[in-house]
């Protein structure tokens, strides 16, 4: 069974900072992993998608990178800001097609302090 | 206007009680999702559809059901709400076009079991 690890669970940094949020997974056949933000009562959007044939993406200041191999991902924030407080959350999926699920980390709680 | 949308956002209901939470799209996706999440344990997979007439359990079905009125509409009942089942519950959708599989999430529904 895939299981899904973020570490940190809180993470509070003064802003300006560059940050890394760090993602694990136990299965490394996956087929892509996908980082989500939430903020406090809300959805979640979508912020990156990495298919499991790629190394990263880039939207912005945001860089995902993945390593299957060592079954990891991790999430590059740079120029941190106060509007980037909210929960990260990271998810995997193993297989597409019909068996396409995901399997969600518990998240990391992000402050930005100004 | 959202291209999720959930309703209702808030409910209060009493143990027993069958209850509805209805969730629409305006994205065109064919797949849907219904997660709940619950502090400390994160999202966890209720039941999926890939299309109308493809309703499959998730992680933990148990005491839920599902309707797929219309590629648009996907709806979760409880048939007799329990305490345990209070938690932030979220619909979301994706397709198998040129973003394969991400997941786009509404805003939730709390719903509390007293």
């Amino acid at each position: 069974k895939q299981e899904v690890t973020q570490i940190p669970a809180a993470l509070s940094v003064p802003e300006g900072e560059n940050l890394v949020l760090n993602c694990s997974f136990t299965d490394s056949a996956i087929y892509n992993l996908q980082w989500f933000r939430q903020d406090p009562g809300k959805g979640l959007t979508s912020l990156l998608l990495i298919q499991s044939s790629q190394r990263e993406q880039t939207s912005g200041r945001l860089n995902a990178s993945l390593d299957k191999s060592s079954g990891r991902s991790t999430l590059y924030i740079a120029a941190s800001q106060p509007g980037d407080s909210a929960t990260y959350l990271c998810a995997v999926s193993n297989s597409g097609g019909s068996n396409y699920k995901l399997t969600f980390g518990k998240g990391t709680l992000l402050t930005v302090n100004p | 206007d959202a291209d999720v949308t959930q309703t209702p956002r808030n409910r209060i209901t009493k143990t027993g009680k069958r209850i509805m939470l209805e969730c629409s799209q305006t994205k065109g996706h064919d797949r849907m999702y219904w997660y709940r999440q619950d502090p400390g344990l994160g999202l966890r997979l209720i039941y999926y559809s890939f299309d109308v007439k493809d309703i499959n359990k998730g992680e933990i079905s148990d005491g839920y059901s599902v309707s797929r009125q219309a590629q648009a509409k996907f709806s979760l009942s409880l048939e007799s709400a329990i305490p345990n089942q209070t938690a932030l519950y979220f619909c979301a959708t994706s397709d198998t076009g040129t973003r394969p599989y991400e997941q786009y999430f509404g805003p939730g529904t709390r719903l509390t079991v007293t």
